[in-house]
């Protein structure tokens, strides 16, 4: 089956520590997203990566950091930098094609600090 | 001003009603606009897209674009318990910059 897989789907980060979440597709599609949902917000931009060896920041990059050495895989390392990392993080993938396609989202890492 | 704005509700509607969710957006140059829903924990489901000005339906969904305006909507018709979710508007650019940014969402309730 075509889709988006990220593991874990829950994570426990101690303070101090780094840890990274795994994202991979095999939607062969160029772009992949990485948002951040906390309760009552909407979807926050951190990274977005629209070919292999290339990504941008979004709305929200300070604390976390990524690669994309791969096209089916886009890790997101949170950082001890990202003081408030307790949250829903959503990947995402999507393909430019010549017409709008959307994103489609893996099924969500939710990472809690103890 | 928020480059994508939904008003957060929320929505009340009794079944079998049409339910009427709306989004603005402040970037002029987008071009493809998206609707999702998304329950409660889960992530979210992309349920329609447009790109026109104008109508597209697909089902019980009606997505309503209006350019001039900077305007979308989504109507749900006869709607379900199960159409009980959030509702996100996603809004992208489609240029070298081609980030697809989201508003934060409309919670709908319908009432049986």
């Amino acid at each position: 089956d075509g889709g988006i897989t990220q593991s874990p789907k829950y994570l426990f980060r101690k303070e101090g520590q780094n840890v990274t979440l795994s994202c991979e597709q095999n939607l062969n599609h160029d772009a992949m997203y990485w948002y951040r949902q906390d309760p009552g917000q909407g979807l926050r931009l951190i990274y977005y990566s629209q070919i292999v060896n290339d990504f941008q920041k979004g709305d929200i990059a300070e604390g976390y950091s990524v690669s994309r050495e791969k096209k089916e895989s886009f890790p997101l390392t949170v950082t001890s930098a990202q003081k408030n990392p307790t949250a829903f993080y959503l990947c995402a993938s999507s393909s430019f094609g010549t017409g709008p396609i959307g994103a489609f989202f893996g099924q969500g890492t939710r990472l809690t600090v103890v | 001003q928020k480059e994508v704005e939904q008003n957060s509700g929320p929505l009340s509607v009794p079944e079998g009603a049409i339910a009427s969710l709306n989004c603005t957006y402040s970037d002029r140059g987008s071009q493809s606009f998206f609707w999702y829903r998304q329950y409660s924990g889960k992530s979210p489901e992309l349920i329609m897209f447009i790109y026109s000005n104008g109508d597209k339906e697909d089902g019980r969904f009606t997505a309503q674009l209006n350019k001039a305006s900077q305007y979308v909507s989504l109507l749900i018709r006869d709607s379900q318990p199960s159409d009980s979710a959030t509702y996100l508007c996603a809004v992208n650019r489609k240029n070298r910059d081609d980030k697809i940014i989201f508003g934060k969402g409309t919670r709908l309730h319908i009432l049986p």
